[in-house]
């Protein structure tokens, strides 16, 4: 149950595009669609951005997709705001557990 | 709206023992899965345990196993957590979460506030 590989923090400026990855393995991350993000503010509770690797919950802004190659999974910001900055984790199911990824922080320069 | 509340944090001792709650509402209880998770202090994200919606179905984080327990009531619409041989690396926010399903899932679209529990002697 090793923790899913993120880089520890992405940064860009208003208006630009960010992709955060997460690597996991082929008992993970490749092996189903189960893959969610969420988004953490300081002192706040996680919220969920995407699931299922490309969804979107309802209320969410369509700045935020995802997607997934082989065990990397990806999770893209469009046209980034200054309230994007946050904590961002990725989870990946699996057949025993839920593994959360190691976290990114983003900054908007 | 869908409401999670949990209960039951504090600080002890490690080898003590402690029992979370969680109370939810606003929601079919009986119909979906729910998780424990928990943040350290500064740290990221721990995924501790699951249930599924009828009890059946039940997983441990390595970390945890053994000491461990999570349980649910049906009848009550709530979520426990029993904590035993507690040691000060369990020390953290410990949140319950909805799953989006019923089953064994990894989709959490609902999360409480948290209650802190501090191991310290």
């Amino acid at each position: 149950q090793s923790a899913l590989t993120q880089p520890a923090s992405v940064s860009g400026s208003p208006g630009q595009s960010i992709t955060i990855s997460c690597t996991g393995t082929s008992s993970d991350v490749g092996r189903y669609k189960l893959v969610a993000w969420y988004q953490q503010h300081p002192g706040k509770v996680p919220k969920l951005m995407i699931y299922d690797v490309t969804k979107r919950p309802s209320g969410v802004s369509n700045r935020f997709s995802g997607s997934k190659s082989g065990n990397t999974a990806s999770l893209t910001i469009s046209g980034l705001q200054a309230e994007d900055e946050a904590d961002y984790y990725c989870s990946s199911y699996t057949s025993t557990s839920t593994l959360f990824g190691t976290g990114t922080k983003v900054t908007v320069l | 709206q869908v409401q999670l509340v949990e209960s039951g944090g504090g600080v002890l001792q490690p080898g003590r023992s402690l029992r979370l709650s969680c109370a939810a509402s606003k929601f079919t209880f009986r119909s979906y899965a729910m998780h424990w998770v928990r943040q350290a202090p500064g740290k990221g994200l721990e995924w501790v345990a699951m249930i599924s919606n009828d009890g059946s179905h039940i997983y441990y984080a390595d970390s945890v196993k053994g000491r461990f327990t999570i349980s649910r009531d049906n009848f009550e619409s709530s979520l426990y957590l029993q904590m035993n041989s507690l040691r000060p690396e369990d020390t953290a926010v410990y949140y319950c979460a909805k799953d989006q399903g019923a089953g064994v899932g990894a989709t959490l679209d609902y999360w409480g506030q948290g209650t802190l529990v501090t191991v310290s002697s």
